[in-house]
């Protein structure tokens, strides 16, 4: 399957500052990543598709300007968590869309933690 | 819209015994189903996958699951259960597309 990557895998930052989350395909021209978010002991959250070349699809209740999705070439797109706050501290994983394989493959995940 | 659900956040076996994680799922065309394994701070690992083929699937790590259409049933099972398989055990139902849809998820505990 794809081998995606996420950088970084842990990042620490002050209220009211904006962090990026990279998210690579390494072996793979994804045309559609996914964003998830996970709190601590509860399932995956679709937040966003994200497409190549294009505007991202948010699910229901995610604020597009808040969590700015670009997804600029085949093997990258980028989370961008704005103005974050502490309710936004949270494992944060992408995926990539496994072509007519019908799954999906999964990065390590981003914890983000807002003090 | 698909949903699933799993039933049981949390499972405790001994080494050693049957593995069983329950899962059904709410869809009104023939879904696709997948079971991930989460281990603590790693994202997901596909673990098996049905996409409509033969209904019993065999997948890593010595786990299978069946899907049972009368049911609307796709538990996950392992004959004998290993240390290394204490984690998070996502269920999954694929959508329109290509979007997934996760169960709450089972912790799976392996006690000595």
């Amino acid at each position: 399957g794809a081998v995606v990557s996420q950088h970084p895998s842990r990042v620490i930052c002050k209220s009211g500052t904006s962090v990026k989350i990279e998210c690579r395909s390494l072996d793979f021209q994804a045309t559609t990543m996914f964003w998830y978010r996970q709190f601590p002991k509860q399932s995956l959250m679709l937040m966003a598709t994200s497409n190549e070349g294009s505007k991202a699809t948010y699910e229901q209740g995610v604020e597009k300007d808040k969590f700015l999705i670009n997804h600029a070439s085949l093997t990258l797109s980028t989370l961008t968590v704005t103005s974050a706050h502490p309710e936004d501290s949270s494992f944060y994983i992408c995926s990539v869309g496994g072509g007519g394989t019908n799954e999906q493959f999964f990065g390590p995940g981003t914890r983000l933690t807002v003090l | 819209a698909q949903s699933v659900t799993q039933l049981g956040s949390h499972v405790s076996v001994s080494e050693g015994a049957l593995v069983l994680l329950r899962c059904n799922y709410s869809s009104s065309v023939p879904p696709y189903l997948f079971w991930y394994v989460q281990y603590p701070n790693q994202g997901l690992q596909l673990l098996l996958k049905y996409t409509s083929a033969a209904t019993l699937v065999k997948g890593i790590n010595g786990f299978e699951a069946e899907f049972k259409k009368s049911e609307t049933s796709f538990h996950l099972t392992k004959p004998s259960a290993h240390m290394s398989d204490a984690a998070e055990y996502f269920c999954a139902v694929k959508e329109s597309a290509s979007k997934l849809t996760f169960g709450t998820g089972t912790r799976l505990q392996v006690t000595l």
